[in-house]
């Protein structure tokens, strides 16, 4: 089975800092996903990456950065905090090819 | 711009009941269509996956079926179970939306199996 960990389930940060949520998959999968989810709009595409080193900006990328420096890992970073980041974040993996993709159990993340 | 749309947003039946949940989506080029489950609080898990070629797949009580012409997709629940009780969403990947690599996520519909 496809495991795809979050390394936090809560979060609690303060306006400003500097927040980094990491996730890690197992299957050596090449494309990785951080989406947000909220009451009313759903799942957000944050940032994706394809590869090492490769990344693509999804539909709200804006007050966030990524980092994949190993194929296993895909971290998403909230250079500022700010309180209307507060949400659910889920990352995601799958192989490349019609290959189903397979989430982690999220991050609820609240900036006070 | 793909837009996925599932109806009912909620759906409460008794326990042993057959029932579906609908998905449509605007654009029919597609590589595939995966139906999930979200328990409270909780990520996604992946239920099935449709490619574009297919016209259903089935794991165990569950079938989902995709009409790619009519934009459609159905995910039929045989003989219900509490258990069953969560948010099912259907996210649709287009050949033609974010370099052929995004899913576009319905809302979800919440099912409620009571006792």
């Amino acid at each position: 089975d496809v495991k795809v960990t979050q390394s936090s389930r809560y979060l609690v940060k303060r306006t400003g800092e500097k927040v980094f949520l990491e996730c890690v998959q197992d299957m050596d999968h090449e494309n990785m996903f951080w989406y947000r989810q909220d009451p009313g709009l759903g799942l957000r595409l944050i940032y994706f990456s394809y590869d090492v080193k490769m990344k693509e900006k999804g539909d709200i990328p804006e007050g966030y950065s990524v980092s994949r420096e190993k194929k296993e890992r895909f971290s998403l970073i909230l250079e500022s905090a700010s309180t209307n980041q507060t949400s659910m974040y889920l990352c995601a993996s799958r192989r490349t090819g019609n290959q189903p993709q397979h989430f982690g159990d999220g991050t609820r993340l609240s900036i006070l | 711009k793909q837009e996925v749309t599932q109806i009912p947003a909620a759906l409460s039946v008794p326990e042993g009941e057959n029932l579906v949940l609908n998905c449509s989506f605007t654009d029919s080029a597609i590589y595939n269509l995966q139906w999930f489950r979200q328990d409270p609080g909780k990520g996604l898990t992946s239920l099935l996956l449709i490619q574009s070629s297919q016209r259903e797949q089935t794991s165990g009580r569950l079938n989902a079926s995709l009409d790619k012409s009519s934009g459609r997709s159905t995910l039929y629940i045989a003989a219900s179970q509490p258990g069953d009780s969560a948010t099912y969403l259907c996210a649709v990947r287009s050949i033609l939306t974010g370099g052929g690599n995004k899913l576009t996520f319905g809302t979800g519909t919440q099912l409620k199996v009571e006792l």
